[in-house]
């Protein structure tokens, strides 16, 4: 099984609060992404990362900012929360090197603004 | 650029089959499949590459059709696990960047 971790779980917050979405992978893996899911929709990216101190964003323009200092942390974040922002997020990663290598998804944050 | 799946939806008895088709408007290096259990994260099938090759696992299997820019995933003799919404997720150039598409719904009863 892979080893990718997303704190919290579930967070219910306020309009305006700065929020930063936690995700960290134990497997080396190079690249690593953020998707942003509604309930029953498809998965959009919204930052994806190639290695340490890459970043870019992704197809669905998103408020929120992301960093990448080490090869195992890639945290999201929100200056100031909006109830537009209420979503699921996914973290992503994989491997770099192989052809054949799939996207290992952590079991996501469900972020609702109040 | 997003790819289109067929059908949004499909109910099937245990042991009967059905076919997931992923379809694109650009050419493709490879298609990933995902399925989603509600409140769980996407978990890996399998991955197609550029060259139409047809891959298998246990009784799920899929296809890549190159020059249709096309994909099918077969699931065969189905079981109630397999319950879930499936995802491709098409990546044009070698980034590791995927588009998904939106998702078929599969309900298989008892």
């Amino acid at each position: 099984e892979a080893d990718i971790y997303q704190t919290p779980r579930y967070l219910v917050i306020g309009t305006g609060k700065k929020i930063t979405l936690e995700c960290s992978q134990t497997m080396g893996h190079d690249k690593m992404y953020w998707y942003q899911q509604d309930p029953g929709m498809e998965l959009h990216l919204i930052h994806y990362s190639y290695g340490v101190n890459s970043t870019e964003k992704g197809d669905l323009s998103s408020e929120s900012t992301v960093s990448r200092i080490r090869t195992e942390h890639f945290p999201l974040t929100l200056e100031s929360a909006r109830p537009s922002h209420t979503s699921q997020y996914l973290c992503a990663s994989s491997g770099y090197r192989d052809r054949d290598q799939p996207q290992h998804f952590g079991d996501g944050t469900r972020l609702s603004i109040l | 650029q997003q790819p289109v799946q067929s059908p949004q939806a499909v109910i099937l008895r245990e042991g009967e089959d059905a076919v997931i088709n992923c379809s694109s408007s650009k050419a493709l290096y490879s298609v990933h499949w995902y399925r989603q259990k509600h409140g769980e994260a996407p978990v890996f099938l399998m991955i197609l590459l550029k060259g139409g090759e047809q891959k298998g696992h246990e009784k799920i299997s899929a296809s890549f059709n190159e020059k249709k820019q096309q994909s099918s995933l077969y699931l065969t003799a189905s079981q109630l696990s397999y319950s879930g919404t499936y995802f491709c997720g098409t990546e044009i150039y070698n980034t590791g960047k995927l588009i998904f598409g939106q998702g078929t719904t599969l309900q298989v009863k008892p």
